[in-house]
């Protein structure tokens, strides 16, 4: 079965950074872009950024270049989301997904907590 | 940055009921658009790809439809599961820009 597993709920502190996981299983995981995408409580869906697994080449949105870092690792098929220098306003679930000119898998998103 | 503007932001409706929703991009975007559906505390699923394909598994009453900058996302007849809220999404360019979502909630 296709899955996308995300490693568990972070609780940080302000200036901290955060690593989120995603074990991709069931499918080639060089076959699909991975993307990021977050979700404050109560709003919206918010775009971070993609990365090609194939060669780890990675597009940011311009509100994290600077702080964020897509990496994969082909040998356990899991994608990787760092965000640095963390702030209450990081605070989100975080989801990565598949890329099929639109989303058609996500992973079961990972709740980041960012308070002093 | 493209804008997704999506209208209305919410709406109340009865079981049975066809509701349409509308997405606007603020730029060309061909026909490439996803709609999404998402329940409370759950990651948002795909509907409909590239404005009208409808996903594997997805009842055919989930209909979309538009090209350019106007979609729409119809229901023809509501069911209780479907109360949620609906995202689109442009994917076109990046960044890849979502609506704000149209909230559906039962009459």
């Amino acid at each position: 079965q296709v899955h996308l597993v995300q490693s568990g709920a972070e609780m940080k502190k302000p200036g901290d950074s955060v690593k989120v996981s995603c074990e991709a299983t069931g499918f080639t995981f060089t076959t699909y872009y991975f993307h990021w995408v977050r979700q404050a409580p109560g709003q919206g869906l918010e775009w971070m950024g993609i990365m090609n697994p194939t060669d780890g080449v990675t597009t940011y949105a311009q509100k994290f270049q600077g702080r964020i870092t897509m990496t994969r690792d082909m040998s356990t098929t899991t994608a990787y989301m760092e965000l640095s220098s963390l702030t209450p306003d990081d605070t989100a679930v975080y989801f990565c997904a598949r890329d099929r000119d639109g989303y058609d898998v996500w992973g079961q998103g990972t709740l980041v907590t960012v308070s002093s | 940055d493209i804008q997704m503007t999506q209208s209305p932001s919410s709406v109340s409706a009865s079981v049975g009921d066809r509701v349409t929703f509308t997405c606007r991009a603020s730029h060309y975007i061909g026909h490439w658009l996803a709609w999404y559906q998402q329940k409370p505390g759950k990651a948002p699923k795909l509907l409909i790809s590239t404005a009208s394909t409808l996903q594997s598994g997805v009842p055919p009453r989930f209909s979309g439809s538009g090209s350019g900058t106007d979609f729409t996302l119809t229901i023809s007849s509501l069911q209780p599961e479907d109360f949620a809220t609906y995202f689109c999404q442009q994917v076109n360019t990046f960044p890849r820009t979502f609506g704000q979502g149209t909230k559906l909630e039962i009459k």
